[in-house]
């Protein structure tokens, strides 16, 4: 079991730029989540795949944020025409349908700064 | 809109005590809830869930689950400089079987500082 890897852990970028971050679940869970967190604040859920589907993303920030999980394995996060406000930790989480609680687990979490 | 309210802190308490950590949740229809630790510009760790009222015991952990009266608790015995972080209170509607809700709504997190 390798954990939640994601890439990259630190990313600066200008404002206006696009930017993309890539998870890689745990081999065996089937559900990948995105949250957001910033300063201060709790891990902020942003949106879910059950396998390839994409099932909740009504929470996504607005419509400069997408995500794909092609094939049901990695996923990635992407950010259009950045602005300063989402400046934040994105942290990407899996979990296995029907394990106990759900229970997710956290990736390491990539840090985006936009300048 | 569902919340977890939880004390920011920081709460300080000396190498060896119990530190006691605190949450309250809005949902009724809460059915699972875990406890993560984050350090200092880290991703959240899990410890533990629960999701019956009463205690569940983990180690040095103790998470106390009351429905009723919509809290939840997490006790660290024995408590060590190395717990010093930040515990984040999480709550789904999911049950113990993972169906219902897939989304974990979080506390803004306590800060616990284990002073040697």
């Amino acid at each position: 079991d390798t954990g939640v890897s994601q890439n990259p852990r630190h990313k600066i970028t200008k404002r206006g730029q696009n930017v993309t971050f890539r998870c890689d679940p745990i081999s065996e869970h089937n559900r990948l989540y995105w949250y957001r967190q910033t300063l201060g604040q709790g891990p902020e859920f942003l949106t879910y795949f059950q396998n390839e589907a994409q099932l909740e993303k009504s929470r996504l920030l607005s419509d400069r944020f997408s995500a794909e999980r092609p094939k049901g394995s990695f996923s990635t996060l992407e950010i259009q025409r950045t602005e300063q406000g989402d400046s934040a930790m994105y942290l990407c989480a899996s979990s296995l349908e029907g394990s106990p609680g759900n229970t997710i687990y956290f990736g390491e979490g990539s840090w985006l700064t936009v300048v | 809109q569902k919340e977890v309210e939880q004390n920011s802190g920081p709460l300080s308490v000396p190498e060896g005590a119990i530190a006691s950590l605190n949450c309250t949740y809005s949902d009724r229809g809460s059915q699972s809830f875990f406890w993560y630790r984050q350090y200092s510009g880290k991703s959240p760790e899990l410890i533990m869930f629960i999701y019956s009222n009463g205690d569940k015991e983990d180690g040095r952990f103790t998470a106390q689950l009351n429905k009723a009266s919509q809290y939840v608790s997490l006790l660290i015995r024995d408590s060590q400089p190395s717990d010093s972080a930040t515990y984040l209170c999480a709550v789904n509607e999911g049950g113990y079987s993972g169906a219902g809700s897939y989304q974990l709504t979080f506390g803004k997190g306590t800060k616990l500082s284990v002073i040697p």
